[in-house]
C-alpha cells in the first residue's frame, strides 16, 4: 500500500491476555518504529528498527513488551500479561532512513489498545 | 524527564490571524527538529523541519524558528484556517535516529 498500515485499528483485551499488533512499513522504508499514546500524553518512543541491525529497545516500558522485524519489512509488537495501564494507541512508522539523515517518518493510523 | 516541552495544552485562534505554537527543549545535543499534525482518529502527519544549522524555515503558510540559545522553537501558521485545527506535537532528533515528541498542543481556529 501506499503508506503505513497498522492492524487491528481496535482491539479490546482482558487484563492479563497477550496482544500482538502488526505494522506493515512503507514498501522501500528499512527504519520502523513504535510508538504509543497514551490519554492525554505526548508520543513515548517504544522502539526503532533500521535494516538489520540491532533494533534499539531503549523505550520498551517492561519487559513484557518485544517486537519482532521479520524479513526488513512487516513488524509485530507483542504485549503479554496486559495491564490496564498498556492501554493506549500504539502507532507504528517508517521512514527510508534515520531521522538523524534528516529523513522524515510516516505514521500510520495507530492500533487503539483498550485493557479491561 | 520530558526532554521537548509543549507548555500550552491548546490554543484556540480566530480564522485569518496568527496561530504560534511554542516547544522548548532541554537536550542540546538535539540537532534536527519537526513539526508534525494530528487530526483525531488518524496518525500524526509531518508538517515542517528544521535543522539547527538554520534559525527559520518557511513552507507556503507554516514558518518554523529556532532559537537555540534559547532552546526554544516556534511554528507559525498565518493566516490560520479552521482545517489548521489539530494537535500539532514538537519532536526533536536526538541523534540517534529517533524522535522525542512534546505532549502536543491542541489547535482550535474559529470563524
Amino acid at each position: 500500500g501506499a503508506g503505513v498500515s497498522q492492524s487491528p485499528s481496535n482491539k479490546v483485551t482482558e487484563k492479563g491476555k497477550d496482544v500482538e499488533l502488526r505494522c506493515d512499513p512503507i514498501s522501500g522504508h528499512t527504519a520502523l518504529y513504535w510508538y504509543r499514546q497514551s490519554l492525554g500524553q505526548g508520543l513515548e518512543f517504544l522502539i526503532y528498527f533500521q535494516g538489520n541491525s540491532a533494533p534499539d529497545k531503549s523505550g520498551l516500558p517492561s519487559d513484557r513488551f518485544s517486537a519482532e522485524r521479520t524479513g526488513g519489512s512487516v513488524s509485530t509488537l507483542t504485549i503479554q500479561r496486559t495491564q490496564q495501564e498498556d492501554s493506549a494507541v500504539y502507532l507504528c512508522a517508517s521512514s527510508l532512513g534515520g531521522t538523524t539523515s534528516g529523513n522524515t517518518i510516516y505514521f500510520g493510523e495507530g492500533s487503539w489498545l483498550t485493557v479491561v | 524527564d520530558q526532554q521537548v516541552k509543549q507548555n500550552s495544552p491548546s490554543l484556540s485562534v480566530q480564522e485569518g490571524r496568527i496561530s504560534i505554537l511554542n516547544c522548548d527543549y532541554t537536550n542540546s545535543m538535539f540537532d534536527y527538529f519537526l513539526w508534525y499534525k494530528k487530526y483525531p482518529a488518524e496518525g500524526p502527519t509531518f508538517l515542517i523541519s528544521i535543522s539547527s544549522i538554520k534559525d527559520k524555515n518557511e513552507d507556503g503558510r507554516f514558518t518554523v524558528f529556532l532559537n537555540k540559545s534559547a532552546k526554544h522553537l516556534s511554528l507559525h501558521i498565518v493566516p490560520s484556517q479552521p482545517g489548521d485545527s489539530a494537535v500539532y506535537f514538537c519532536a526533536a532528533s536526538d541523534g540517534t535516529d529517533k524522535l522525542i515528541f512534546g505532549t502536543g498542543t491542541r489547535l482550535q481556529v474559529f470563524p
